[in-house]
């Protein structure tokens, strides 16, 4: 059964620091990794989706990267503003069954301070 | 191209009676996933449906279910609902099998 954890579960940083958000799963036999963004009580926002044959992905200030073979992800965030305050869930595909089952992380609560 | 929108957004009821939420997928996408979101269990996948058909389900009482329509809409539904079933229910599109999910923005489901 796949499992995600996501470290840290929170994490508090002030604006203009890059950070990094971590994301490891169980069964490395993984179709892709998706990395959503979460505001408070509202829908999940697609960031960024990394198939299993790449490494890495990157959108604006946003650079995730894949191991396989570590079941490891991560999520690079540089120059972290305000409006980067939010959930971030990394999500992979359960070992059995549908592609789009996802098993979800906890999530990574993040706060950028003014 | 709209996004993927959930119908209604918000929504309280009462122990033992039945909920229907609806959830209309991006234009062109034949897969729709559900999903419950709560503090205590995190997102949890409900089941997911691919040209009017269930392909998947998640590990759910009966009393959850669900249906897809020809034109890829979704519904799912809630009988005798429990208090323990207040939580907010996602619903993602996709287009095929290993591409982007998107999903809406949520029903917050209250039950008293």
């Amino acid at each position: 059964k796949q499992e995600v954890t996501q470290i840290p579960a929170a994490l508090s940083v002030p604006e203009g620091e890059n950070l990094v958000l971590n994301c490891s799963f169980t069964d490395s036999a993984i179709y892709n990794l998706q990395w959503f963004r979460q505001d408070p009580g509202k829908g999940l926002t697609s960031l960024l989706l990394i198939q299993s044959s790449q490494r890495e992905q990157t959108s604006g200030r946003l650079n995730a990267s894949l191991d396989k073979s570590s079941g490891r992800s991560t999520l690079y965030i540089a120059a972290s503003q305000p409006g980067d305050s939010a959930t971030y869930l990394c999500a992979v595909p359960a070992s059995s069954g549908s592609a789009r089952q996802l098993t979800f992380g906890s999530g990574t609560q993040l706060t950028v301070l003014p | 191209k709209a996004g993927v929108t959930q119908t209604p957004r918000y929504l309280i009821k009462t122990r033992g009676q039945q909920v229907t939420l609806s959830c209309s997928p991006i234009s062109g996408h034949r897969s729709v996933s559900w999903y419950q979101q709560t503090p205590g269990q995190g997102l949890q996948f409900l089941f997911e449906y691919f040209s009017e058909t269930q392909r998947n389900k998640g590990n759910f009482p009966g009393r959850f279910s669900g249906r897809q329509f020809s034109n890829s809409r979704s519904e799912m539904n809630v009988s005798t609902l429990e208090l323990g079933d207040s939580a907010l229910y996602l619903c993602a599109s996709s287009f095929e099998k290993d591409s982007e999910q998107y999903f809406g923005p949520g029903t917050r489901l209250t039950v008293t």
